[in-house]
């Protein structure tokens, strides 16, 4: 089926360091989504972004994260400056539609560890 | 806004036994509803959607029915595997956004 890919699966830095996490959604999906879950907690949404845009973030999107998908690149989240709370798995997800026809596709994931 | 409850986990079950996973919501919304499944080391994947009120929806012997009038959308299987062990997540979809609101997951292990 369709796959979405993750780069990196596993980051190490330092409290206060930036960090970017790549994703790479099906190839003719047009809404993309970053969830975050920490270990062994539910998935909690943080942005979704439709047509170069924000289109709904949570509060747990703060000020220190950013998303953006440059023309036919990846879709990436930014967190600068990092914290120690950030340390979870992060999701990225596609779709095509939105709503009632919407299915998600959703990476493997990339676990961030800040020390 | 919206919310998802589930069945506390873990559950464990001996293999050939049922399963029922509760999930009720809250929405202002006509959501579709979705059961998702994870396995250790991966993203979520679908199980399946039901989009209607009162229709089914299953896979995999997994079924669920979407009770408008209950606000729940149930998961039930009749004879569990133990290659059934996993996470379970009900979640609902928002209407204008496609945003995914989940539950906070059940954990499923099957012995044999």
């Amino acid at each position: 089926g369709p796959k979405v890919l993750q780069i990196p699966s596993h980051q190490i830095i330092d409290m206060g360091q930036m960090v970017t996490l790549n994703c790479d959604p099906v190839s003719n999906h047009l809404y993309f989504y970053w969830y975050k879950q920490i270990l062994g907690q539910q998935m909690e949404f943080l942005v979704n972004f439709y047509n170069g845009k924000v289109m709904e973030k949570s509060k747990l999107f703060k000020d220190q994260f950013s998303v953006e998908r440059p023309d036919g690149s990846y879709f990436t989240l930014k967190i600068q400056p990092t914290a120690l709370e950030d340390s979870a798995v992060y999701f990225c997800a596609s779709s095509l539609d939105r709503g009632n026809t919407g299915q998600l596709y959703f990476g493997e994931g990339s676990k961030l560890t800040v020390l | 806004g919206d919310s998802v409850t589930q069945t506390e986990g873990p559950v464990t079950l001996s293999e050939g036994t049922s399963l029922t996973v509760n999930c009720s919501y809250e929405t202002k919304q006509y959501p579709t509803l979705f059961w998702y499944v994870q396995y250790p080391g991966e993203g979520p994947q679908l199980l399946f959607k039901v989009p209607k009120a009162n229709e089914k929806g299953s896979n995999r012997g997994f079924e669920a029915t979407y009770n408008k009038e209950a606000t729940s959308f149930h998961l039930q299987k009749a004879s569990v595997q133990e290659s059934d062990s996993a996470v379970y997540y009900c979640a609902l979809s928002h209407t204008n956004t496609g945003k995914l609101t989940f539950g906070d997951g059940t954990v499923l292990t099957v012995k044999p």
